[in-house]
């Protein structure tokens, strides 16, 4: 059983609608991520965090921003909703040290539809 | 050179034989490697955790791990057609960072 809640699971919006995608864990990982993963394609990280008031870019530029206020919540926001945000967003953490270090668990994702 | 490469597939296996799949990384220093099972729709599921060299064995699936020739394989034993999706190897890199590869698609063909 997921113990990270992603919400929305599906969004669908018109274009320059603020949205935010909701990332939320119980583990009380520090760490946390969120990829992008369009249709068949590689997931892309394009956000993360290694706790409270730290946030980083990932690898993909991304117009998204993201805060990380408390240890379990990690929240993703765009402000300007254009179609070519459609994509799957997955959020994911991990723990630190001993056994099944590093491994990361993932949400179900929130499918972001922009029109 | 990609942190992680994977062949994209598909690969096409009979059901009940053997299915291989590769992944090379480029960081020397990662120590942690994992592979993921992402079925179409779905999150990434974790099927198995490597960090020193051999084999490591969990039911039907094994991984493999050579850090010399920085490479990392999975084995799936008796193949199922549930076994069908696409597999994710994922290494944790210097910048503790986990980096994927872009996936190999598996079909299992009844």
């Amino acid at each position: 059983e997921a113990d990270i809640y992603q919400t929305p699971r599906y969004l669908v919006i018109g274009t320059g609608k603020k949205i935010t995608l909701e990332c939320s864990q119980t583990m009380g990982h520090d760490k946390m991520y969120w990829y992008q993963q369009d249709p068949g394609m590689e997931l892309h990280l394009i956000h993360y965090s290694y706790g409270v008031n730290s946030t980083e870019k990932g690898d993909l530029s991304s117009e998204s921003t993201v805060s990380r206020i408390r240890t379990e919540h990690f929240p993703l926001t765009l402000e300007s909703a254009r179609p070519s945000h459609t994509s799957q967003y997955l959020c994911a953490s991990t723990g630190q040290g001993g056994s099944g270090a590093n491994v990361l668990t993932f949400g179900a994702g929130s499918r972001l539809t922009v029109l | 050179q990609k942190e992680v490469e994977q062949n994209s597939g598909p690969l096409s296996v009979p059901e009940g034989a053997i299915a291989s799949l590769n992944c090379t990384y480029s960081d020397r220093v990662s120590q942690s490697f994992f592979w993921y099972r992402q079925y179409s729709g779905k999150s990434p599921e974790l099927i198995m955790s490597i960090y020193s060299n051999g084999d490591k064995e969990d039911g039907r699936f094994t991984a493999q791990l050579n850090k010399a020739s920085q490479y990392v394989s999975l084995l799936i034993r008796d193949s199922q057609p549930s076994d069908s999706a696409t597999y994710l190897c994922a290494v944790w890199n210097r910048d503790d960072k986990i980096i994927f590869g872009k996936g190999t698609r598996l079909h299992i063909l009844p």
